[in-house]
């Protein structure tokens, strides 16, 4: 069974464009959650999905934000960048949106805003 | 506000001994604690989770130890060896959603 794969792997912006990025789930999962992973702030949530709606949502300015389509893949974007918003964007996926459902990781999305 | 955190931030320890982290919680509301293992470049990958009905799990080479009543639980990796070498997280999550909250991290260096 293929593992989470987001695309791109590597991006590189300046300061006030936008972005996307794209996170495809594992077969069979359904939500898919987004997190931050910088080396002053570690790994913090920005949001999950499931079933098309956003469940829940991290301490992030709307700057961020997310959608999922039908077929579970989910894209965050983020307009306006900034230079503290170069960081490794990481995707997970799980079956469901509750209990202890195990959490995968995909290979992240390296994002550096020049 | 740092809901879980971790200890210490890096260790080093030979080929063969224990590596010990250590995680503690704030927020009573967290019910499944699992740790992840995270390469230079990759993703963090699940290794062992717990809830904290069990005071301790074990797999392979990995041990998780619960203590609820001090809101802490840790991560044991038994004969270290060099392929171990990675950052360990620690992390909570409630019952409903997904959310997972991490500590900030070990990096483990396990010299030959």
């Amino acid at each position: 069974k293929a593992g989470v794969t987001q695309t791109p792997r590597y991006l590189i912006k300046t300061r006030g464009q936008q972005v996307t990025l794209s996170c495809s789930p594992i077969s069979g999962h359904r939500s898919v959650s987004w997190y931050q992973q910088t080396p002053g702030q570690g790994l913090q949530f920005l949001f999950e999905y499931f079933s098309e709606t956003q469940r829940n949502k991290g301490n992030f300015p709307g700057r961020f934000s997310g959608r999922q389509f039908s077929n579970s893949r989910s894209e965050m974007n983020v307009s306006t960048l900034e230079l503290g918003d170069s960081a490794l964007y990481l995707c997970a996926s799980s079956l469901g949106p509750s209990g202890s459902n195990e959490q995968f990781f995909g290979p992240g999305t390296r994002l550096t805003v020049l | 506000q740092q809901q879980v955190k971790q200890s210490p931030q890096s260790l080093i320890v030979q080929k063969g001994g224990i590596s010990i982290i250590n995680c503690a919680y704030e927020n009573t509301a967290f019910d499944y604690f699992p740790w992840y293992q995270q390469f230079p470049g990759k993703g963090p990958a699940l290794l062992i989770a717990i809830r904290p009905d069990v005071s301790e799990k074990k797999e392979g080479r990995f041990t998780i130890s619960f203590n609820k009543s001090a809101k802490q639980f840790s991560l044991h990796i038994m004969d270290s060896q060099p392929g171990d070498s990675a950052t360990y997280f620690c992390a909570a999550k409630k019952a409903a959603g997904n959310k997972l909250t991490f500590g900030g991290g070990t990096r483990v260096l396990v010299k030959p």
